[in-house]
């Protein structure tokens, strides 16, 4: 079991750019999140998934998109990347939404550090 | 809206010493609470889950409280270890998961 990927790890973007940060989980599970963590802050969601063809903006959706055609997959999308979209963004999955009404949490991939100059 | 609070920011102590970390959240409407460690780098790892009817959780020298009427939890780590050292999360679960900014421990050898 890999758990949760993600890929690149590091990336530097010029103003205007676009990119796709890569997520994949291999534990079947329905719900994905990505989350975006600045220095000294914590973590915000932008946009989350229930299932495949399913998605949804979180609390900071402004300047990303996402798609949800698998399982495993759920990129995230960056079209014209700002200084302000500097951060680092870590993908998550979990059994039930939200971590669960009940024992479940969320499984957390590495990050990626993501720097817009 | 949900807003999770952390204090202190940052902790210091020597090795041996048990460490007391404070989490606050202002909606007592939630399924569940967590503490999460994040190493420098690399992801969150959960540490330990309090379902909202519950008052505790332990995990070896890891112990949680939670008092969701006054919207406080508490991590207690005993006898403090270098390999503690790590910035540690607390979040709280509605239909999201929200966030903490993190206390950021470091155990002096």
């Amino acid at each position: 079991n890999a758990g949760v990927t993600q890929t690149p790890k590091f990336r530097i973007l010029k103003i205007g750019q676009s990119m796709t940060l890569q997520c994949a989980q291999d534990m079947n599970h329905n719900y994905m999140y990505w989350y975006r963590q600045d220095p000294g802050m914590g973590l915000k969601l932008i946009y989350y998934s229930v299932g495949a063809g399913i998605t949804d903006k979180g609390e900071v959706p402004n300047g990303y998109n996402v798609s949800r055609s698998t399982t495993e997959d759920f990129p995230l999308r960056l079209e014209l990347a700002a200084p302000s979209q500097t951060s680092v963004y870590f993908c998550a999955s979990s059994p039930t939404l939200g971590g669960g009404a009940g024992t479940d949490t969320q499984y957390f991939g590495p990050g990626t550090r993501l720097t817009v100059l | 809206k949900q807003e999770v609070t952390q204090i202190p920011a940052a902790l210091s102590v020597p090795e041996g010493e048990n460490l007391v970390l404070n989490c606050s959240f202002t909606d007592s409407a939630i399924y569940n609470l967590q503490w999460f460690r994040q190493d420098p780098g690399k992801g969150l790892t959960s540490l330990l889950l309090i379902q909202s009817s519950q008052r505790e959780q332990t995990s070896g020298r890891l112990n949680a409280s939670l008092d969701k009427s006054s919207g406080r939890s508490t991590l207690y780590i005993a006898a403090s270890q270098p390999g503690d050292s790590a910035t540690y999360l607390c979040a709280v679960t509605d239909y999201k998961l929200s966030f903490g900014a993190g206390t950021t421990v470091t155990v002096r050898a």
